[in-house]
Order: structure tokens, then sequence, then C-alpha cells
């Protein structure tokens, strides 16, 4: 059965680096997303993705963070700078229009 | 605005006896509905869904959940709880009005954590 992948599966890195996060969505779904989830909290919408552009994110989704469909089949979310605050899971998912299929997501710690 | 409410955070249940998780949403529209579940660094994955056809959902592993409007609930139910149903589960509700999740986003309740005694 498809499934969306995700890499690296878990990521730590320095305050103010720059990080890829890397998501092989399902091959014939048009939409994508990231979503991601601070321990203890609740999973929080990021970015949704459509025909090659942005097409809703939420408010923290700031300039810092930025979206890419490289290659037409990686779905990347690049965080520029990176702050204490954005540890995080990070869930990537891609969507058929009837259903969101998620990846085992990327554990982001940020010293 | 659409919102989920899961009423508990940790349940706990013997293995063999019922499993009922909570959740209460709010919504403008007529709403998607979902259960997700997330085991132990596993990703999310789609329990069931509701989408104005049958108010009685069928989902997989003998899980099931009743839209009730009167109540706006969407409880979640399993006659016998397994081991292996031990993980934290999701109610979700879609943003996007109409039958298809058409690009939408998802809002997640803060989950309810599911143990399962031997």
């Amino acid at each position: 059965e498809p499934e969306v992948t995700q890499t690296p599966s878990h990521q730590v890195t320095q305050m103010g680096q720059e990080v890829i996060l890397r998501c092989v969505p399902i091959s014939n779904h048009l939409y994508f997303y990231w979503y991601r989830q601070i321990l203890g909290q609740k999973v929080e919408f990021l970015v949704s993705f459509y025909n090659n552009e942005i097409s809703e994110k939420s408010e923290i989704f700031d300039d810092q963070f930025s979206v890419e469909r490289p290659d037409g089949s990686n779905f990347t979310l690049k965080i520029r700078s990176t702050k204490l605050e954005d540890s995080a899971m990070y869930f990537c998912a891609s969507s058929d229009m009837s259903n969101q299929y998620f990846g085992p997501g990327t554990r982001l710690l940020v010293l | 605005a659409q919102s989920v409410t899961q009423l508990d955070s940790h349940v706990s249940v013997s293995e063999g006896t019922p499993v009922l998780l909570r959740c209460n949403y709010s919504s403008s529209y007529s709403p998607s509905l979902f259960w997700y579940v997330q085991h132990p660094n596993k990703g999310l994955q789609l329990l069931l869904k509701y989408t104005s056809a049958a108010t009685l959902v069928k989902g997989i592993n003998g899980f099931e959940a009743e839209f009730k409007k009167s109540e706006t609930s969407f409880h979640l139910t399993k006659p016998s709880a397994h081991m292996s149903d031990a993980a934290e589960y999701f109610c979700v509700v879609s943003v996007v009005e109409g039958v298809y999740n058409q690009g939408g986003k998802l809002i997640f309740g803060q989950g309810t954590e599911l143990s399962v005694k031997p």
C-alpha cells in the first residue's frame, strides 16, 4: 500500500541553523501539507500546497518557513534560522481530495 | 470556526472491555469529522471518517463512531479492547464544507491516550 515517507526521522540542530525536512507524498496525490506537534500540545496545521503554490498557511508559518516541491516527487519544508521553540514533531501529509495520509514524522530538536 | 474538544486526555481500560473516547465538535458548516490513531513512533493513521452520509461510521480494527448533531458529538467506540489498541487517538475536523476534503486543513483535538491493561 502506498505511503507517505519522511526523512530524516530525527534531526538535531543548533539554534540559528537552517534545516530541511523532506517528504515523499503518495504519487498521484495533488494536495500536500505540513503539520507540527510540539511535545504535549495539539497537532497544528502549518501550510497546504497545491498546484505548485501555497494554498493556505497558518500564522505559525512566518518568513522563516518555506516549502518547495523541487522535483515533482519530493516536498520539503525549510526552516531558515531555527529557534528553540521550533523543536517539535513535523508531519507531512498528502491528499487524494478525500483523505489526508500522514507520514511518520520528523522529530526536530533545536539546541 | 471549526474546533474539536476531546473530553479525556487519558483513558484506561482492561483488555476485552469496551472502549469509549469522547469528542465534541464545533462547526459552522456540516462538518467532515475523522478519527486518527498514532502508535508510538508511527505516523497518523486514519481510523474512520464521517462526511454527511450514514451517522454511524465503521472504521478499521473494529472501531466505530456515531455522529450526533443534536449533541455535537462524534465519540469513538469499540466493543472489546485489544492490547494492540493502546495508542494516542485524535478527533479531527476538516475546515472545508462538503463531502470531500477538497484540500482543506485539518483541525486536531488534543488527543486521548488509550491504555489497555491485560
